[in-house]
């Protein structure tokens, strides 16, 4: 099926440890998007990419570092995790900026320990 | 900055009843989505509205947008089991050119 694929779907890291969160998408969408959701706190905007060869913070981009690669993938790296970390990570993805519904992927489950 | 606020939080009904949730702001928005996530899983899009005073129809949901573009409602008739799930809203700030602005979202749990 079409859609928003994030791997990996669970992980487990030491603080200090790095990694990347990969995530593709095969709808031909030009945005795409790094979400955090937090009991209590919503999903909030880690960074985004407008288009291709564009990236931009959001409101929680501490910690965090992205890449998008190309048209299809946008990954998202910890380079020194903390437990502040420990979240629920989304990666989405949208035809454009703006009006255009969001297309999210399954989730990674990131405990940072 | 959480631009969206949404009421209630949670929700607990019967099977049968109907309910309504409701998504604020003192901003201004080109468009308001709403969105439904079940556990485990991530947001899946349920409607955009886009004009104000605008009324979308899903089978058994009704979602309004407000006339002044800062709320939105959605309105569930005669809820069932399966409308189990974490309601979003989420909003494109008028004029911004940013990513979507999402509320913290309506817990809904329909029991038999």
């Amino acid at each position: 099926n079409a859609g928003v694929t994030q791997t990996p779907k669970f992980q487990v890291l030491k603080t200090g440890q790095s990694m990347t969160l990969q995530c593709a998408q095969d709808m031909n969408h030009n945005s795409m998007y790094w979400y955090r959701q937090d009991p209590g706190m919503g999903l909030r905007l880690i960074y985004y990419s407008a288009s291709e060869g564009t990236t931009d913070k959001g409101e929680v981009p501490n910690g965090y570092n992205v890449s998008r690669l190309n048209k299809r993938e946008f990954s998202l790296r910890l380079e020194s995790a903390a437990p502040s970390q420990t979240s629920v990570y989304f990666c989405a993805s949208s035809r454009l900026l703006g009006r255009h519904g969001y297309t999210f992927g399954s989730g990674t489950r990131l405990t940072v320990v | 900055t959480q631009l969206l606020e949404q009421s209630p939080q949670f929700l607990s009904i019967q099977e049968g009843e109907n309910l309504t949730v409701y998504c604020n702001s003192s901003s201004v928005f080109s468009s308001l989505q709403w969105y439904r996530q079940e556990p485990g899983e991530g947001p899946v899009l349920l409607v955009t509205v886009v004009t104000g005073g605008e009324v979308k129809k899903l089978k058994r949901l009704t979602f309004q947008f407000g006339d002044a573009r800062k709320d939105s409602s959605l309105h569930i008739t005669a809820a069932q089991p399966g409308d189990t799930g974490l309601y979003l809203c989420a909003g494109d700030p008028e004029n911004s050119g940013y990513a979507l602005n999402f509320g913290k979202g309506t817990s809904l749990l329909v029991t038999p």
